[in-house]
């Protein structure tokens, strides 16, 4: 069964910390990654994604993360945060041996202090 | 752009009542899901559907029903409403393409509150 973990439930930083917010998955083979934004309220929205080629993948409002197979791991990252930032953030997964089914994380509550 | 409308965006039923929520997409994308996301927890699913008229089950599926009778629109009824049933329920669709996989748009999701 693939799973997708992430290992902090709260991270608080200041505006302009960098901030790194952690996701593992486990699964073997092939895997698509995601990371997703949700605002107060809201629905998800898309932030990058991952599937092959270069490991680390650029997302929108300076977001980035890192695929490292040997780590199984995910990990979004961002240089200076704003305080618009503060949301939760959810990692996500799916085999490509399980279709279109994709997996999430609990989430990373992420509130950013001016 | 495309949006997608989930309604109602508040549900307020009672035990054992039978609550039906939709999704409507514009994005003319062919695989939609639903998601449940309980408080504190990630999003589980529950059905997905690849094309119009099919469906597939999530690791959520017991206690729902799914119908995906046109393209654009995916339902969802929860089969009988469980007393202090609180969570949100989660529309989404992705565009074709296999490295669009982890790629979802999701609608603003419906509250549902059972008495």
């Amino acid at each position: 069964t693939q799973t997708v973990s992430q290992s902090d439930a709260h991270v608080t930083v200041f505006e302009g910390d960098s901030v790194e917010l952690r996701c593992n998955y486990s699964y073997g083979g092939s895997i698509y990654l995601s990371w997703y934004i949700q605002h107060h309220g809201r629905g998800l929205q898309f932030l990058l994604k991952y599937y092959s080629g270069n490991p680390v993948v650029q997302g929108v409002n300076g977001f980035e993360a890192e695929f490292s197979k040997s780590d199984s791991s995910f990990h979004l990252r961002k240089a200076s945060v704003h305080w618009s930032d503060s949301a939760v953030y959810f990692c996500a997964a799916a085999a490509t041996s399980s279709g279109q089914k994709l997996v999430f994380g609990q989430g990373t509550i992420l509130k950013v202090y001016l | 752009g495309g949006i997608i409308t989930q309604t109602p965006k508040f549900l307020i039923g009672q035990e054992g009542q039978k609550l039906t929520l939709k999704c409507q997409q514009n994005f003319n994308h062919d695989t939609m899901y639903w998601y449940r996301q309980d408080s504190g927890k990630g999003l589980r699913l529950i059905y997905y559907s690849i094309t119009e008229n099919d469906l597939q089950k999530g690791d959520l599926s017991e206690g729902y029903d799914a119908s995906r009778e046109k393209k654009s629109s995916f339902s969802l009824t929860v089969t009988s409403a469980q007393k202090n049933e609180m969570a949100v329920f989660l529309c989404a669709s992705r565009p074709p393409g296999h490295t669009n996989t982890g790629q979802l748009y999701f609608g603003e999701g419906s509250k549902l509150t059972v008495l």
